[in-house]
């Protein structure tokens, strides 16, 4: 099956800086990259995605960037506030396929 | 409304007893999922059914038997229950038409504490 690694495990910055979460993968099939959220206490849910087209996509202080030859994307956090603390997973797909593969989660906290 | 339901949302149960956990979806999808959460907070895919259909079952022990009785519901049924089985678990749905390729829509999580 395909394999994602996700880096680092563990951020920690203060209010107002930038996060960048990075995720490599080797299926050069995958062609859907979701990046999901999950708060304490709950489940994940999806915060941007992006598909092997498009190298970059924005969504007011969250974007992701894809380099499909390098096999890499990553998230970016921008002016981060103490309500970004969670675990932010990847995660990719292939066509075709009904399973995801999920990052093993970065710990983002977000110090005031 | 939440789209995604499980229940419980906590369970605690001795070690041999059998359990069941139910999970709802009222977006119309076509696919459900089951994962487990260990307490790294790794998150791995135990089944996927599509149309009431298993497609996946990634090489779960057969304690584990899912149920669909209708494309809205998939249910998990753990029978003899280990201290290993302790975990969240979560239901989860797409729309299914691109497969893994939509987006995930993950339950609040079942968490389950095996004594």
């Amino acid at each position: 099956g395909e394999n994602v690694e996700q880096h680092p495990s563990t951020l920690s910055v203060q209010e107002g800086d930038s996060a960048v979460i990075k995720c490599t993968y080797s299926d050069s099939a995958s062609n859907y990259f979701p990046w999901y959220k999950q708060e304490l206490g709950k489940g994940p849910q999806l915060i941007i995605d992006i598909r092997s087209n498009v190298g970059e996509k924005k969504d007011q202080r969250i974007a992701v960037t894809l380099n499909k030859t390098a096999k890499h994307f990553s998230l970016h956090i921008t002016e981060t506030q103490p309500e970004d603390s969670a675990v932010y997973f990847c995660a990719l797909a292939s066509g075709g396929s009904y399973i995801p593969t999920f990052g093993r989660g970065t710990s983002l906290i977000v110090h005031p | 409304d939440t789209a995604v339901s499980q229940t419980p949302k906590y369970l605690v149960t001795q070690m041999g007893n059998d359990k069941s956990i139910k999970c709802e979806q009222n977006l119309g999808h076509d696919t459900m999922y089951w994962y487990k959460q260990d307490s790294k907070k790794f998150l791995k895919i135990m089944f996927s059914y599509n149309n009431k259909e298993l497609i996946i079952n990634e090489t779960v022990p057969n304690r584990f038997s899912p149920k669909s009785p209708d494309k809205a519901h998939l249910n998990l049924h753990i029978n003899s229950l280990e201290l290993g089985d302790s975990a969240v678990y979560f239901c989860a749905s797409n729309p299914g038409s691109g497969g893994a390729q939509d987006t995930q829509y993950f339950g609040p999580g079942t968490r389950l504490t095996v004594l």
